[in-house]
């Protein structure tokens, strides 16, 4: 299957600042990647989904100012978390979908820690 | 709205046990439905899809069959292995058109534990 590396794996940082989490398609041309967040004990919920070179479109409830999402190319996005906060920790995965897949693959998933 | 119902775990095995992992859902259109697999340090892997009711899905032995009547995707294999500990999710898409499942509801996932 294609591969989709998300880095990092992990992060920890302090209150108030900045986390920028890259996907990127290694082996084919993602059009299509969606950004999901897992809190614990609970279901992966999608928060957006990005098509490359257009604004990303957020699910109810997400806040875009606070979830900045690039998808400047066919092979990276990025989800930016801005002015971090203790209730934004949670595990974050993106995936992956070319034209060609019927299927969108995923990374490994990075798990985010605000202290 | 749409949502998944996972049983929850951990679940724990002995080598060559039965699994069941039990998967509900609830759509407000025809869904398809999927199990994914996530392993330690990697990301999340299809295991299995049924895109219709009465389908079977099935992969490495595991099994699951989409029944509309129950509204459930139950995951199923005759003979866990340790290499079967894992992650796994049930999830749906709604896609229209069937043929692209980018968009997906998920379960809370369950613990699989295999012990030799």
């Amino acid at each position: 299957g294609a591969v989709v590396s998300q880095h990092p794996s992990w992060v920890i940082c302090k209150s108030g600042t900045s986390v920028k989490i890259e996907c990127r398609s290694l082996d084919f041309q993602a059009t299509t990647m969606f950004w999901y967040r897992q809190f614990p004990k609970q279901s992966l919920m999608l928060m957006a989904t990005s098509n490359e070179g257009s604004k990303a479109t957020y699910e109810q409830g997400v806040e875009k100012d606070k979830f900045l999402i690039n998808h400047a190319s066919l092979t990276l996005s990025t989800l930016t978390v801005t002015s971090a906060h203790p209730e934004d920790s949670s595990f974050y995965i993106c995936s992956a979908k070319g034209t060609g897949n019927t299927e969108a693959f995923f990374g490994q998933g990075t798990r985010l820690t605000v202290v | 709205g749409d949502s998944v119902t996972q049983m929850e775990g951990p679940v724990t095995l002995s080598e060559e046990a039965f699994l069941t992992i039990n998967c509900t859902y609830t759509a407000t259109g025809y869904p398809s439905l999927f199990w994914y697999v996530q392993y330690p340090g990697e990301g999340l892997q299809l295991l299995l899809k049924a895109t219709k009711a009465d389908d079977k899905g099935s992969n490495k032995g595991f099994e699951a069959t989409y029944r509309k009547e129950t509204t459930s995707f139950h995951l199923e294999k005759g003979s866990v292995q340790v290499s079967d500990s894992a992650v796994y999710f049930c999830a749906l898409s709604l896609n229209a058109g069937g043929t692209s499942y980018g968009k997906l509801t998920f379960g809370q996932g369950t613990i699989l534990t295999v012990h030799p």
